[in-house]
């Protein structure tokens, strides 16, 4: 089966613009997280999405940060305008949500803010 | 709330050399414990885990154990090979919720021929 897909694997842009992240899910995964890297610090968790319910969004850091699952398949992670402190790597992750299931991430997306 | 605290690195080692990464972690209630590894251009992968205190993770020749009078969950491996190269996170998952994970900052390992 195909994995976790995170486009682009890198993007740089300038501060103040707009970037749009995208996460594909394995197919039939319900659950779908994303998660952050700031340089040198933790993995840190953003939001998690239950078919295209936002179940958990505690983790999303100010109003520029926009996620979304429509139809509940792919999602995308939309930073507007970008800040350089939003720089970092973005996971997306996904799951069946069964007891014990495992997360399978996908590569991550670098973003550059300069 | 909970964390993850694990040395940061990184670490270098030669081929054949133990490897111990320390992990402790603070948590309410009873979480689950993981390694994960990340490889050079690659994403997160599970390595390891443990979702009761007492048991053992293990794979590919890493062992872990889950330390619940120490809070803790080192990694350890007998002898490191060059593709072990990797960043590693240690991490725990809340037991009865979502997959909602808090991860350690990554230990980054060199092993050198």
């Amino acid at each position: 089966e195909a994995g976790v897909t995170q486009f682009p694997s890198h993007s740089v842009i300038e501060k103040g613009q707009t970037v749009t992240l995208r996460c594909d899910p394995i197919s039939g995964h319900d659950n779908l997280y994303w998660y952050r890297r700031v340089m040198g610090k933790e993995i840190k968790f953003l939001l998690h999405f239950v078919k295209e319910s936002k179940q958990d969004e505690s983790g999303m850091p100010n109003n520029r940060f926009l996620a979304e699952r429509t139809g509940g398949t792919y999602s995308t992670l939309k930073v507007q305008p970008a800040e350089l402190e939003d720089s970092g790597v973005y996971f997306c992750a996904s799951s069946t949500g069964r007891r014990n299931s495992p997360l399978h991430f996908g590569n991550g997306t670098r973003l550059t803010v300069t | 709330g909970n964390s993850v605290t694990q040395m940061e690195g990184p670490v270098t080692l030669s081929e054949e050399a133990f490897l111990t990464i320390n992990c402790t972690y603070t948590a309410t209630g009873y979480p689950s414990l993981f390694w994960y590894v990340q490889y050079p251009g690659e994403g997160l992968q599970l390595l390891l885990k443990a979702t009761k205190a007492d048991d053992k993770g293990s794979n590919k020749g890493f062992e872990a154990t889950y330390r619940k009078e120490t809070t803790s969950f080192h990694l350890e491996k007998g002898s490191v090979q060059v593709s072990d190269s990797a960043v590693y996170f240690c991490a725990l998952e809340e037991s009865g919720g979502y997959q909602k994970v808090t991860f350690g900052i990554g230990t980054k390992l060199q092993v050198i021929p």
